[in-house]
C-alpha cells in the first residue's frame, strides 16, 4: 500500500526555522518526483516545491525561494522541507505528495502536518 | 489572487449534473494538462482527473474533465451527497515555472 506520512510541524516564532519530513512506503521512492503543497487556514491549496527523482532538479514557488529548501534521501525513502526565516503567512497545513510518472498528477497525499508561525 | 480562476461556489440537488469551470491563460491551461482535485473538509486532497480528462482507477465515471483553449471544466453527473467538497483545478505554468492551483470551488449538494 502506498503511503506518505508527514511529520515535523509545530509552533515556531517568526524568523525561526523548522524541518518537515515525509516518510514514503509501498512504492519505489527513487522513481518519482515528490512535491510539497500547503494550505493556509480557511484558504486554498498552494504548491510550494518539488524535486526530481535523484534530487538534482528543485523548483520552488516565488514566495519561498531563498528561504525553503527541498531535499530527499532515496536510501531512507524520505522527503524533507527545510524552512528558514519563517513568516506568519507560512502558517499552513503542509502536505507531501507523490507525483505520478508521465505527468499523471499528484496521486498520493499524506495527511498533512501543521506549521504555525506566531509569537 | 490565484493564477487560475474558479467560481467560489456551485450547488445542485441529488441526481443533477453540475459543472465547475477553471479559467487560465496561454502559459498554463492553454499549453499544459489540467488536473482536478477533490478535498473533503478536514482531509487531504484526492486526485480526481489528470491530463485534462483521464480518471485514476477508483474514480467513478460520474466525474469527467474537459479542456478548450485556456479554460477547463469538471462535470459531475448523478450528483450524490458524498460529492459535497471543495474542488481545485491545477496545472503547470510555464511563465512562472511553478504548479498553480485555482482558488477552489465549494460544491454544496442541496
Amino acid at each position: 500500500e502506498v503511503q506518505v506520512v508527514e511529520s515535523g510541524g509545530g509552533l515556531v516564532q517568526p524568523g525561526g526555522s523548522l524541518r518537515l519530513s515525509c516518510a514514503a512506503s509501498g512504492f519505489t521512492f527513487s522513481s518519482h518526483w515528490m512535491t510539497w503543497v500547503r494550505q493556509a487556514p480557511g484558504k486554498g491549496l498552494e504548491w510550494v516545491a518539488n524535486i526530481n527523482e535523484d534530487g538534482t532538479v528543485k523548483q520552488y514557488v516565488d514566495s519561498v525561494k531563498g528561504r525553503f529548501t527541498i531535499s530527499r534521501d532515496n536510501a531512507e525513502n524520505s522527503l524533507y522541507l527545510e524552512m528558514n526565516s519563517l513568516r506568519a503567512d507560512d502558517t499552513a497545513v503542509y502536505y507531501c505528495a507523490r507525483e505520478e510518472v508521465d505527468s499523471s498528477g499528484f496521486d498520493y497525499w499524506g495527511q498533512g502536518t501543521v506549521v504555525t508561525v506566531s509569537s | 489572487q490565484s493564477v487560475l480562476t474558479q467560481s467560489l461556489s456551485a450547488s445542485g440537488t441529488p441526481g443533477q449534473r453540475v459543472t465547475i469551470s477553471c479559467s487560465g491563460s496561454s502559459s498554463n491551461i492553454g499549453s499544459k494538462s489540467v488536473y482536478w482535485y477533490q478535498q473533503i473538509p478536514g482531509t487531504a486532497p484526492k486526485l480526481l482527473i489528470y491530463k485534462n480528462n483521464q480518471r485514476p482507477s477508483g474514480v467513478p465515471d460520474r466525474f469527467s474533465g474537459s479542456k478548450s483553449g485556456t479554460s477547463a471544466s469538471l462535470a459531475i453527473s448523478g450528483l450524490r451527497s458524498e460529492d459535497e467538497a471543495d474542488y481545485y483545478c491545477a496545472t503547470w505554468d510555464a511563465s512562472l515555472g511553478a504548479w498553480v492551483f485555482g482558488g477552489g470551488t465549494k460544491l454544496t449538494v442541496l
